[in-house]
């Protein structure tokens, strides 16, 4: 069975305090590794897809970097509006399977 | 460009009744899923259909969850004599095939409040 921990459950950071959030995964051949950012009351708001080991994303202040096991969404210099819960989802590899996500990681940044 | 957009936005129901949630997807968009998020949890897979069909219904808990779409377009999840447990935040979502690298782009979602 396909599977998503992502830790911690929550986060608390000082505005411009760099963190990461960590997504582990097991997956029967991996297709793709997604990142979503979701605020209160919102869905979730698609950041980023990974599909191999090595690879790396980036945008603005968020870099996502992906392992054969793992995957990191580093925050580097966060702002108070980076505040949000993460998700991390998985895509097998075997035909059209849906996502399959993580609980997230709640974020708040302080100013 | 709009979004996927989802009615109502809030929904309170009584225990036993029948109620039925809108998704109306990206134009365009071929592929369209159903995810349940409760409190403190990440979105659990439903149903999802590509075109008009239901091309993987297994996330569906039980014969009271039922969703169609008829046109390839607009879906309705129904849910059939509700329960406290299906109290949840019902999300819809779109992407333009089915495809691996196709990111699925999500609705706000349907409060669905069962009492």
């Amino acid at each position: 069975e396909d599977q998503v921990t992502q830790s911690p459950e929550a986060l608390r950071l000082q505005e411009g305090e760099s963190s990461s959030l960590n997504c582990s995964y097991t997956v029967s051949g991996l297709r793709g590794l997604f990142w979503y950012r979701q605020d209160p009351g919102k869905g979730p708001e698609f950041l980023f897809t990974l599909y191999s080991a090595g690879e790396e994303k980036e945008k603005e202040r968020l870099k996502a970097t992906l392992t054969k096991k793992e995957s990191f969404l580093h925050i580097t210099a966060p702002k108070p509006e980076d505040s949000a819960t993460y998700l991390c989802a998985v895509q097998a590899d075997s035909g059209n399977t849906p996502l399959v996500f993580g609980k997230g990681t709640r974020l708040s940044v302080i100013a | 460009g709009a979004g996927v957009s989802q009615t109502p936005s809030n929904k309170v129901t009584e225990k036993g009744k029948y109620v039925e949630l809108r998704c109306d997807p990206i134009s365009g968009h071929t592929a369209l899923y159903w995810y349940r998020q409760s409190l403190g949890q990440g979105p659990e897979f439903l149903i999802y259909f590509q075109g008009t069909g239901a091309a993987d219904d297994s996330g569906l808990p039980n014969d009271r969850f039922f969703a169609v779409r008829p046109e390839g377009s607009v879906s309705t999840l129904k849910i059939q004599r509700t329960e406290r447990g299906d109290s949840a935040v019902y999300l819809c979502a779109s992407s333009l095939s089915s495809s691996y690298n196709s990111p699925l782009h999500f609705g706000n979602g349907t409060r669905l409040t069962v009492t």
